[in-house]
C-alpha cells in the first residue's frame, strides 16, 4: 500500500496561487492502476473533494473548483500536485492527498496539510 | 453543508455499543454506491475501517461493523474501548458531482 505526504507552504497571500505536492513511496505513480486525488477540510467542517488525475492523464474536478483548479502528476519524482489560483480566505483549510485503485473505492490518505490564505 | 449527514457526536461507556449513521441520497448511498467508513485522529492519516459497506480490511477489529439499507448507512462499534475515541467519517460516490461525497464526521467520546 502507498504511502502519501503532503508538502508546500503553509501560508498564501489572498489572489495568489496555492501549491501543494503529494509525494507517493511505496508505489509508482506510474501504474496505471491509480487515481491521484486532492480533498480539503475547511476548518470545523466535513470534507471536500477537489479532483483528481489519473495515470492516463485524465481528470475531473469539483465543479464548484473546476476554473481555479490543475492537478498534474511528476512521473520522474514519483508526485503529483495541486494549483489552486486566486485564493481567498475561504480557501482557508487543511489539504490532503490520497489515492485509490477504483472510482469507487476507498481512499489511501495522507496525514494532511494546513494553508491559510492571509495577508 | 456535508452531502452526507452525520451525527455530530455520539458517546458510550467502555464496553457498550454506539452506533453512527450515514443518510444520503438518490445521487449517492441511495444509487446503490458503496460506503465507506474511516477512523480519523487529529494530525493523522485518515485510516479504513469498513469499505464497500460491509467489508473489514486486514487488521481490523470485529468489533467494527457497517451495514447499507436505502438511502443511509451505518457504522457499528461493539466493546468500546478508550482507544476507539476519535472522529468517524464516511465516504461515497455522488452521480451528482461525478466525485466523492463525504460525511461531516462524527466525534466519539468513551465515557
Amino acid at each position: 500500500q502507498v504511502q502519501l505526504q503532503e508538502s508546500g507552504p503553509g501560508l498564501v497571500k489572498p489572489l495568489q496561487t496555492l501549491s501543494l505536492t503529494c509525494t507517493v513511496s511505496g508505489g509508482s505513480i506510474s501504474s496505471g492502476i491509480y487515481y491521484w486525488i486532492w480533498v480539503r477540510q475547511h476548518p470545523g467542517e466535513g470534507l471536500e473533494w477537489i479532483g483528481y488525475i489519473h495515470h492516463s492523464g485524465s481528470t475531473s474536478y469539483n465543479p464548484s473548483l473546476k476554473s481555479r483548479i490543475t492537478i498534474s502528476v511528476d512521473t520522474s519524482r514519483n508526485q503529483f500536485s495541486l494549483r489552486l489560483s486566486s485564493v481567498t480566505a475561504a480557501d482557508t483549510a487543511v489539504y490532503y492527498c490520497a489515492s485509490t485503485s477504483g472510482y469507487y473505492s476507498p481512499y489511501s490518505w495522507g496525514q494532511g496539510t494546513l494553508v491559510t490564505v492571509s495577508s | 453543508q456535508p452531502v452526507l449527514t452525520q451525527p455530530p457526536s455520539v458517546s458510550g461507556a467502555p464496553g457498550q455499543r454506539v452506533t453512527i449513521s450515514c443518510t444520503g441520497s438518490s445521487f449517492n448511498i441511495g444509487a446503490g454506491y458503496d460506503v465507506h467508513w474511516y477512523q480519523h485522529l487529529p494530525g493523522r492519516a485518515p485510516k479504513l475501517l469498513i469499505s464497500d459497506n460491509s467489508n473489514r480490511p486486514s487488521g481490523v477489529p470485529d468489533r467494527f461493523s457497517g451495514s447499507k439499507s436505502g438511502t443511509s448507512a451505518s457504522l457499528a462499534i461493539t466493546g468500546l474501548r478508550a482507544e476507539d475515541e476519535a472522529n468517524y467519517f464516511c465516504h461515497s460516490y455522488d452521480s451528482s458531482l461525478s466525485g466523492s461525497v463525504f460525511g461531516g464526521g462524527t466525534k466519539l467520546t468513551v465515557l
